[in-house]
């Protein structure tokens, strides 16, 4: 099992230039989260599924967009970078919400310039 | 709505023991608590939910207060390999969404 595997590992973008990043699971879970961690600071979640087709915002979901068409798959998009989206990215995954713990992926360094 | 942690940083000397706690104003559901590296991702520690007992493993250990809303982390005989930020986290009754505490950066050092 590789786990939740993130890409890519590290990022430099553009104001104004959009990507996507891309977050995969081999465990089989319904559950997967978006977090973002800003230096110094804790977790904030951005987005987060109960399953395919299935996602709700979280509590930082501004200039973010996601989907979710399989169970393996949750990428998340940036539209429109701003230097306020400088941040360490981490997917995660857990098998049936928050009664189970979660597993996260080794994170995206993203910087915007 | 993001749980309080403290203290925000703890030193202590190799056997030494710390506790970390993380309150919250709302009715909990469970609260989870994670320790993260520098530069890794965060590792799971150990879940306590509503009506559920204390838990622990060698020598961490964790208690769910539901009346005061509050968690306490407990290390004892503190080793180097204990070096990381601690962070709990936690969802509230009736909802689905999960915030994490600001953390407790705790340095061991022989």
């Amino acid at each position: 099992n590789a786990g939740v595997t993130q890409t890519p590992k590290f990022r430099i973008l553009k104001i104004g230039q959009s990507m996507t990043l891309q977050c995969t699971q081999d465990m089989n879970h319904n559950y997967m989260y978006w977090y973002r961690q800003d230096p110094g600071m804790g977790l904030k979640l951005i987005y987060y599924s109960v399953g395919a087709g299935i996602t709700d915002k979280g509590e930082v979901p501004n200039g973010y967009n996601v989907s979710r068409s399989t169970t393996e798959d949750f990428p998340l998009r940036l539209e429109l970078a701003a230097p306020s989206q400088t941040s360490v990215y981490f997917c995660a995954s857990s098998y049936a919400g928050t009664i189970n713990e979660q597993f996260f992926g080794p994170g995206t360094r993203l910087t915007v310039l | 709505q993001q749980p309080v942690q403290s203290p925000q940083a703890v030193i202590l000397r190799e056997g030494e023991d710390a506790v970390i706690n993380c309150s919250s104003s709302k009715a909990l559901y469970s609260v989870h608590w994670y320790r993260q590296k520098h530069g890794e991702a965060p590792v799971f520690l150990m879940i306590l939910l509503k009506g559920g007992e204390q838990k622990g493993h060698e020598k961490i250990s964790a208690s769910f207060n539901e009346k005061k809303q509050q968690s306490s982390l407990y290390l004892t005989a503190s080793q180097l390999s204990y070096s990381g930020t601690y962070f709990c986290g936690t969802e509230e009754e009736n909802f689905n969404k999960f915030y994490f505490g600001s953390g407790t950066k705790l340095n061991v050092k022989p």
